[in-house]
C-alpha cells in the first residue's frame, strides 16, 4: 500500500549549519509533496510543497527537491536558527481523493 | 494561524463514551479532512468531505464517523471509546477536494480517554 518513510527521525545541528531531511514514497502515482513544520502543542504548519512537474524548488532559507524515477524528496534548510526547531513531517498525496500519506516524522533541534 | 478552526482544545472522557469533535474550514474551501496524530501511529488520514460528501476514507474506525454540514462545518463522532481512542485530531481544509492541493490544518483537539 501507500507508505512515506522518513529519516532522519531526530536531527541535531549548529545555528547557521544546513540540515537536510529525506523521504521516499512507495506509490508511483504520487504527484504532491508538501512539507509540514509542527511546533509543541500547535498543528502542522505547510512551509513549502512541490508537485511532480517539478524538480526543485526555494522559499528563502528552505529548497524542496524531487527524484520521482527514485521516489525520492528532500528538505532542505539553510542557515538554521533556532526557531527552526520542531517536527518536520513530510507527506505524499495523488489527485484522487486527495488524502495526505505522512512520514514519521523529524525533529530537529537546532542550537545556539 | 491557518484559519481553520477546531473546538474544543481539549476533551477529557472516559470509556465507552460518545464525544463530538468541531471544525470550522477557512473562508471559501470546500473540502475538511479528518486526521488523528498519536505516538505509535503518526498522522493517520481518516475521511475527506467535499461540499457535504464523503469523498474518500483512510482507515477509520466504525465507531467514528463525520459529516460536513451546509455551511461546510464538520463534526467528527468518535463513540465507544476506548484508551487507545487517546491522541490529537486534526482537520484541515482545502479550496478545492484535488490530491494536489494545499491542505491547512487547524490547531487540533487533543482527546484523552480515562
Amino acid at each position: 500500500g501507500e507508505n512515506v518513510e522518513q529519516h532522519p527521525s531526530t536531527l541535531s545541528v549548529q545555528e547557521g549549519d544546513s540540515a537536510v531531511i529525506k523521504c521516499t514514497y512507495s506509490d508511483s502515482a504520487s504527484n504532491y509533496f508538501p512539507w509540514y513544520k509542527q511546533e509543541l502543542g500547535k498543528g502542522p504548519q505547510l512551509i513549502i510543497d512541490i508537485r511532480s512537474n517539478v524538480g526543485e524548488k526555494k522559499d528563502q532559507r528552505i529548497a524542496v527537491t524531487l527524484n520521482k524515477t527514485a521516489k525520492h524528496f528532500s528538505l532542505h534548510i539553510t542557515e538554521t536558527q533556532p526557531e527552526d526547531s520542531a517536527v518536520y513531517f513530510c507527506a505524499a498525496s495523488m489527485n484522487q481523493g486527495g488524502k495526505l500519506i505522512f512520514g514519521q516524522g523529524t525533529e530537529l533541534s537546532v542550537k545556539p | 494561524d491557518s484559519g481553520v478552526t477546531q473546538t474544543p482544545k481539549h476533551l477529557i472522557t472516559a470509556t465507552g463514551q460518545r464525544v463530538t469533535l468541531r471544525c470550522s474550514p477557512r473562508s471559501g474551501d470546500l473540502s475538511v479532512y479528518w486526521y488523528q496524530q498519536s505516538l505509535d501511529q503518526g498522522l493517520q488520514f481518516l475521511i475527506h468531505y467535499y461540499n457535504g460528501e464523503e469523498r474518500a476514507k483512510g482507515n477509520i474506525l466504525e465507531r467514528f464517523s463525520a459529516q460536513q454540514f451546509p455551511d461546510l462545518h464538520s463534526e467528527l463522532n468518535l463513540s465507544s471509546l476506548e484508551l487507545g481512542d487517546s491522541a490529537l485530531y486534526f482537520c484541515a481544509s482545502s479550496a478545492r477536494s484535488g490530491g494536489t492541493d494545499t491542505q491547512y490544518f487547524g490547531p487540533g483537539t487533543r482527546l484523552t480517554v480515562l
